[in-house]
């Protein structure tokens, strides 16, 4: 069975301060790697995966996750970040081999940017 | 394109009444998940479609929910009777299918708040 731990259940941050969301993730397989962000009143949308190739994957809005096998870790990271960051961030994985597998959320992380 | 559609966006009832969510997901999106989150913890698979048939219903809590996904639209999930941990956030999401190794992204839809006092 897969489960995905979020160590940090909220993480205040001041404006264009950089800030880090820690994933890690247990699995007996090969996993594809997600994060989800919440804004307030909205539904999930996906900000970045990780399939397969370069373990640095990048979203359109300045976030960063690295895969990192050897520690199980999928973290989400932004040098700088925005009052409109603020968000609730879930990480997920679903099983690499089986094929439109359900996810594997964890807790989610709620971070309040402050200006 | 329209995204991933659900109603009503809120609902409150009392123990023992019945209430049924529905989910609207992206057009020609074959995979249909629904998925909940219980206050303060995490979201939750509950059962996921592939057009019209359940492929694995594994996550649903017990016989009181029921889902269906007519014609391979939209689908429909009742709790009959609710109870009160039946309370959360209901998620549904669609992806396209189709693609190698299950690397369709899901689309999530706004989610329903459920309250059942």
């Amino acid at each position: 069975a897969q489960s995905v731990t979020q160590l940090d259940s909220q993480v205040p941050v001041f404006e264009e301060a950089p800030v880090e969301l820690r994933c890690n993730y247990s699995s007996s397989v090969s996993v594809y790697l997600f994060w989800y962000v919440q804004y307030p009143n909205q539904g999930l949308q996906l900000l970045l995966k990780y399939l397969s190739g370069s373990t640095l994957v990048e979203s359109i809005n300045g976030f960063e996750a690295e895969f990192n096998k050897s520690q199980t870790s999928f973290h989400l990271r932004k040098p700088s970040v925005h009052i409109s960051d603020t968000a609730e961030y879930f990480c997920a994985v679903s099983d690499h081999w089986a094929g439109n597998t359900p996810l594997v959320f964890g807790k989610g992380t709620r971070l309040s940017v402050i200006a | 394109e329209a995204g991933v559609t659900q109603f009503p966006s809120h609902s409150v009832i009392e123990k023992g009444q019945t209430v049924t969510l529905r989910c609207d997901p992206i057009s020609g999106h074959d995979n249909l998940y629904w998925y909940r989150r219980v206050m303060g913890k995490e979201i939750k698979f509950l059962l996921h479609f592939v057009k019209e048939s359940k492929q694995d219903e594994s996550g649903m809590p017990n016989n009181r929910f029921l889902a269906e996904r007519t014609g391979g639209t939209y689908s429909t999930l009742k709790v009959q009777p609710a109870e009160l941990e039946d309370s959360g956030v209901y998620f549904c999401a669609s992806s396209q299918g189709g693609t190698p190794l299950g690397t369709d992204t899901q689309y999530f839809g706004p989610g329903t708040r459920l309250t059942v006092l």
